[in-house]
């Protein structure tokens, strides 16, 4: 089942621009990650942000998380034509136990930064 | 730099056959997860092992079978390949649960069974 749910589902925007993808999730969480996927490729860790932590910093990444919310939101600050890609939110919830890193990701957001 | 390989970009195989995806990480983490990501649906997990010898199911374990013999390999097994198993498939692992790192993703297998 898909915990996060980002939106959009689609973004696009000129270069040097600001963008800003959201992601809401249903249940506890330990930490929440975002990746992100160049075309027909894997994926590439981003950032993490754990539940206890309100806002992290990663060059020109900003993620915020609202535990309350049960939401989370990735700032990408001027925005570069490489930055063109698919962006994922994903969640290791918490559901008692041991979790063994298992994470539920969410559909993805597909960004295009125009040059 | 660390790594995940998986052993084919592109597969192509018949209705049927027994398919096997390999995937080998270079870091020694314990924790390896397979995926499969189809437009619409995005990333659904199929099979995680957390040490040699051991696997859990994930959300869509069915026509799907792992092993996990050595810590730095773990093989996805379709054991009678059908159409709707057409996909991209991911391999990943991490260490200490990925609350630290994240997970290390492979580059992919696009499979396509005819």
């Amino acid at each position: 089942s898909q915990q996060g749910e980002e939106d959009p589902q689609a973004l696009s925007i000129q270069e040097g621009e600001n963008a800003t993808m959201n992601c809401s999730y249903k249940t506890s969480i330990n930490n929440l990650q975002w990746y992100r996927q160049n075309s027909g490729r894997g994926l590439v860790h981003l950032i993490l942000i754990r539940s206890n932590e309100r806002e992290k910093h990663s060059g020109r990444l900003r993620v915020t998380l609202d535990t309350s919310k049960k939401s989370s939101s990735l700032l990408i600050t001027a925005s570069r034509a490489a930055d063109t890609a698919s962006y994922f939110c994903a969640t290791e919830n918490n559901a008692g136990g041991t979790s063994y890193g298992k994470l539920t990701f969410g559909q993805g957001t597909i960004l295009t930064v125009h040059p | 730099d660390v790594k995940v390989t998986q052993s084919s970009r592109y597969l192509v195989k018949r209705t049927g056959e027994k398919v096997f995806l390999e995937c080998v990480q270079d870091m020694d983490h314990e924790n390896m997860f397979w995926y499969r990501q189809d437009p619409g649906l995005g990333l659904r997990l199929i099979y995680f092992s957390y040490d040699v010898k051991m696997k859990e199911k994930g959300d869509i374990p069915e026509g799907y079978s792992v092993s996990r013999e050595k810590k730095e390999r773990f093989s996805l097994i379709l054991e009678s390949a059908s159409t709707n198993q057409t996909s991209m498939y991911l391999c990943a692992s991490t260490i200490e649960g990925g609350r630290i790192y994240g997970y290390t993703f492979g580059s992919g297998t696009r499979l396509t069974v005819v």
